[in-house]
């Protein structure tokens, strides 16, 4: 099984500053044939399911604020926050969408302060 | 609108089975894929099936097979999930998600099942 890892577990800051967050994967998720990279990024808010962000390592789904930047190939990948809102208060995971069985990253857990 | 509505939790027993449901609507049912993903009560996302648009293809995990059967009915937009030979480590919100861009694109606001003595 693919293992998806994040970095860090969790972390606090102030409205307007960037924000940074690793998930590394135990594989590659490039797959050669179409050289596109099969990993996604969600965001849950308390109380709410799963949103989906970013998918293919960096596009952003409709409708997701270009604030949110999804980046990397092959097993190391990033989600940066340019700006951080006070609505971006949520835990955001990481997915192996290259092979079953898909796997999730633990999460990194976002607080403002 | 997408739109996903899981059902069909509670509590069970050890050894217990159950059935959990997922209505669709908002979209063409039987051309998407879908899944069943779980949320551990320390907040671990899990995914424990998928099933191929036309039902024909099924998958899972290694730690559901043989318990666990997802299934659909397309005349109905509905999606199931059978659980059995249920363990305390099963407990956890249960989601129905679709497919697109990704594996699970869009997601339901879960069932919430139990699995205590």
């Amino acid at each position: 099984d693919i293992v998806m890892t994040q970095s860090p577990s969790s972390l606090s800051v102030s409205a307007g500053e960037k924000v940074t967050m690793s998930c590394k994967s135990s594989q590659s998720l490039l797959n050669s044939g179409n050289q596109k990279n099969y990993l996604a990024w969600y965001q849950q808010k308390p109380g709410q399911p799963p949103k989906l962000l970013i998918y293919g390592a960096s596009t952003r789904e409709s409708g997701v604020p270009d604030r949110f930047t999804g980046s990397g190939s092959g097993t190391d990948f990033t989600l940066t926050i340019s700006s951080v809102q006070a609505e971006d208060l949520a835990v955001y995971y990481c997915q192996n969408d290259h092979s079953y069985p898909f796997t999730f990253g633990s999460g990194t857990k976002l607080e403002i302060k | 609108e997408v739109q996903l509505v899981e059902s069909g939790g509670g509590l069970v027993k050890p050894g217990g089975s159950l059935k959990l449901s997922c209505a669709a609507s908002g979209f063409t049912f039987s051309s998407y894929a879908m899944s069943w993903v779980r949320q551990s009560p320390e907040k671990r996302l899990e995914w424990v099936a998928e099933i191929s648009s036309g039902g024909s293809y099924t998958y899972y995990p290694d730690t559901v097979t043989g318990r666990f059967t997802i299934s659909r009915d397309n005349a109905k937009n509905t999606l199931y999930l059978e659980m059995s030979s249920l363990r305390s480590e099963d407990t956890a919100m249960y989601y129905c998600a679709r497919g697109g861009v990704t594996t699970f694109a869009y997601w339901g606001q879960g069932t919430l099942v139990t699995v205590s003595a």
